[in-house]
């Protein structure tokens, strides 16, 4: 089993409606969860951490579900400039992160 | 301001040569990686380093080489034993390498060899 799984996409978007996506974690020990944002060609740039409760910034909400191990990220009124691949990153053992492979985001308008 | 430098944005050479990307940061983080990514993958981690004059193997450390000698500077070698060495190549950093540090990324360099 990988231990970090995203779906690739592209998820296709209307510009203005929901979108969300999760992450499956294979490690249980796992201890901290965040949602990178990337784009084309471009470095990674941190979206957002995730922590237990939940959080939300702006337009975005992240969600943590240990039982079932796996983060979520939710797009609200989504924007043409919200397309990119949203990476998921979870830091487990002494070196820390392990990455999945990216969920591509396309908004249409 | 500050960030992560990486130099330079693209990056040519020969099959056999020995190559050195650059990486300098200004923010103070103790904690520095080196991160490949190829079409279709995942970053995958060559080396990284949680402070001065130490760095640890990552998962794909063969043909590499890396140095510390200043907290700022993490630079990386692509040596000719390297089989694959085309990529784009991402260094990154963190304040600590505790377990709620997010990584910050320098904006890559593109590796081709021919």
């Amino acid at each position: 089993r990988k231990e970090v799984e995203q779906d690739p996409g592209p998820f296709n978007v209307p510009e203005g409606a929901t979108v969300a996506f999760n992450c499956t974690y294979s490690n249980s020990a796992s201890q901290s969860f965040f949602w990178y944002r990337q784009d084309c060609r471009k470095e990674p740039k941190l979206l957002m951490s995730v922590y237990s409760s939940g959080n939300e910034d702006g337009r975005f909400t992240a969600q943590l579900n240990r039982a079932s191990q796996y983060i979520s990220l939710l797009i609200r009124d989504s924007k043409l400039s919200d397309s990119a691949t949203y990476l998921c990153v979870v830091r487990g053992g002494a070196d820390g992160l392990t990455f999945g492979k990216g969920t591509h985001l396309i908004i249409q308008p | 301001d500050g960030g992560i430098t990486q130099s330079p944005k693209y990056l040519f050479r020969k099959e056999g040569q020995n190559v050195t990307l650059s990486c300098e940061q200004n923010l103070n983080h103790d904690a520095m990686y080196w991160y490949r990514q190829d079409p279709g993958q995942g970053l995958r981690l060559i080396y990284y380093s949680q402070i001065v004059n130490d760095f640890q193997k990552g998962d794909i450390a063969e043909g590499y080489s890396v140095s510390r000698e200043k907290k700022e500077s993490f630079p990386l070698t692509v040596t000719s034993a390297q089989k694959n060495p085309t990529a784009f190549y991402l260094c990154a950093s963190s304040i600590s390498p505790g377990r709620n540090s997010p990584l910050h990324f320098g904006n890559g360099t593109r590796l081709t060899v021919t």
